[in-house]
């Protein structure tokens, strides 16, 4: 089945510095993949839309020159959390819509990330 | 988009089965209903989804109502590998095809 890579699993990393999240799709080719954040005990919140060649979709509230988003192929979609701080502390899972129509999405195994 | 209302929480008995209910009275025609589940600390897993007729594959049995606006899940057998948060998902209309998770369902299997 269609598989997601992500990665780091998990990060620590200064206050201030900056991240980068990759989420890879292995075995076929994604137009539009999601970034979601995850806060403990709490559902998952979709940040952003990103879609291959062109600027990413995000959404209400969210940051998009703190959270960047690159989507440069069909295969890779990346994440940045630009000066990072300790509320950016989080679960970040990335998805990936696999095909036309009713078709499933795959989700990554998800980064988490620590600012310290 | 559709919204999604579910239990906070539910526990059955390992062996038995577990019906998750989910309602989404303001579906739309062309709107399918996803079924996801998480467990600790992973991504959300694909279980099942559908649009109007029920559906069955290897890991669960979707039951959806003739008006649509309610499904159930059913794990047949549950174990304890199934304890998870199971999210209910109606997909967005728009051409964006985002899904957006609502609360969810903490499911617990007992020994």
């Amino acid at each position: 089945g269609a598989v997601v890579s992500q990665h780091p699993s998990r990060v620590i990393c200064k206050s201030g510095t900056s991240v980068k999240i990759e989420c890879r799709s292995l075995d076929f080719q994604a137009t539009t993949m999601f970034w979601y954040r995850q806060f403990p005990k709490q559902s998952l919140m979709l940040m952003a839309t990103s879609n291959e060649g062109s600027k990413a979709t995000y959404e209400q509230g969210v940051e998009k020159d703190k959270f960047l988003i690159n989507h440069a192929s069909l295969t890779l979609s990346t994440l940045t959390v630009t000066s990072a701080h300790p509320e950016d502390s989080s679960f970040y899972i990335c998805s990936a819509k696999t095909g036309q129509g009713a078709d499933g999405y795959t989700f990554g195994s998800g980064t988490r990330l620590t600012v310290v | 988009d559709a919204k999604t209302t579910q239990p906070p929480s539910m526990d059955c008995a390992e062996g038995r089965a577990a019906n998750l209910p989910c309602n989404h009275s303001t579906i739309s025609g062309n709107e399918y209903v996803y079924w996801y589940r998480q467990i600790h600390s992973q991504g959300p897993q694909y279980i099942i989804h559908g649009l109007k007729n029920n559906e069955t594959n290897e890991m669960a049995s979707l039951i959806i109502t003739e008006d649509r606006k309610s499904s159930t899940l059913i794990l047949p057998h549950a174990t304890l590998r199934d304890t998870a948060v199971y999210y209910c998902i109606v997909r967005a209309q728009d051409s964006s095809y985002k899904l957006i998770f609502g609360s969810g369902t903490r499911l617990l299997v007992r020994p």
